[in-house]
């Protein structure tokens, strides 16, 4: 099956810097990534939806100045976390699809902010 | 707006039991229904879906749902669970229109577990 990948899979900072996740589809092209977010013990909440080449598409209330997301190739796509705060302490999952096609997912990436 | 709610948060089975988890969504139109899976320590892995059809779909590993429209309901079910099956279980619903795996809806899951 498609493979896709995320890293950093943990990553600590401290309240006020920004920090980038990325996802990677390791072997096939992905022309759509999405991005979750997963809270203790509830469901994932997509947070917004990437083309690639293209303007992220971002769910309601999702600040999109706050998280950045890029997909500029069809293999990759980064969500940058900015001026992080420990409500943003989180898992954020991403996934990869082709047109229409299946989502792939990756391992998720555990966001602690301090 | 659309939503998906499991009714089991937690769920403990002996091996060899029957298994059903349920799942009900709230949305009007055309649906696309999923169930995925994750076990423990891996990412979330496709388990079944429905797009059209017969409304009971059998995916991997022995498991089935059954798309009951009336009911807005698409439980899965397993007639003797493993071991292996100790995983927690999330049913999606698909909120466009136009159907496909995009802009999945996902419920809070149900992590099931399985003593020998």
């Amino acid at each position: 099956g498609a493979v896709v990948s995320q890293h950093p899979s943990r990553v600590i900072c401290k309240s006020g810097t920004s920090v980038k996740i990325e996802c990677r589809s390791l072997d096939f092209q992905a022309t759509t990534m999405f991005w979750y977010r997963q809270f203790p013990k509830q469901s994932l909440m997509l947070m917004a939806t990437s083309n690639e080449g293209s303007k992220a598409t971002y769910e309601q209330g999702v600040e999109k100045d706050k998280f950045l997301i890029n997909h500029a190739s069809l293999t990759l796509s980064t969500l940058t976390v900015t001026s992080a705060h420990p409500e943003d302490s989180s898992f954020y999952i991403c996934s990869a699809s082709q047109t229409g096609g299946e989502q792939y997912f990756g391992p998720g990436t555990r966001l602690t902010v301090t | 707006a659309q939503s998906v709610s499991q009714h089991n948060h937690h769920v403990i089975l002996s091996e060899a039991a029957s298994l059903e988890l349920g799942c009900n969504y709230s949305y009007g139109g055309t649906v696309n229904l999923f169930w995925y899976v994750q076990y423990p320590g891996q990412h979330l892995q496709l388990l079944l879906k429905y797009f059209s059809g017969d409304p009971l779909v059998k995916g991997i590993k022995g498991f089935e749902a059954e798309f009951i429209k009336s009911k807005f309901s698409f439980n899965l079910r397993k007639p003797s669970v493993q071991w292996s099956d100790t995983a927690e279980y999330f049913c999606a619903v698909n909120a466009l229109p136009s159907g496909g795996y995009n802009k999945l809806i996902f419920g809070a899951g149900t992590r099931l577990a399985v003593h020998p």
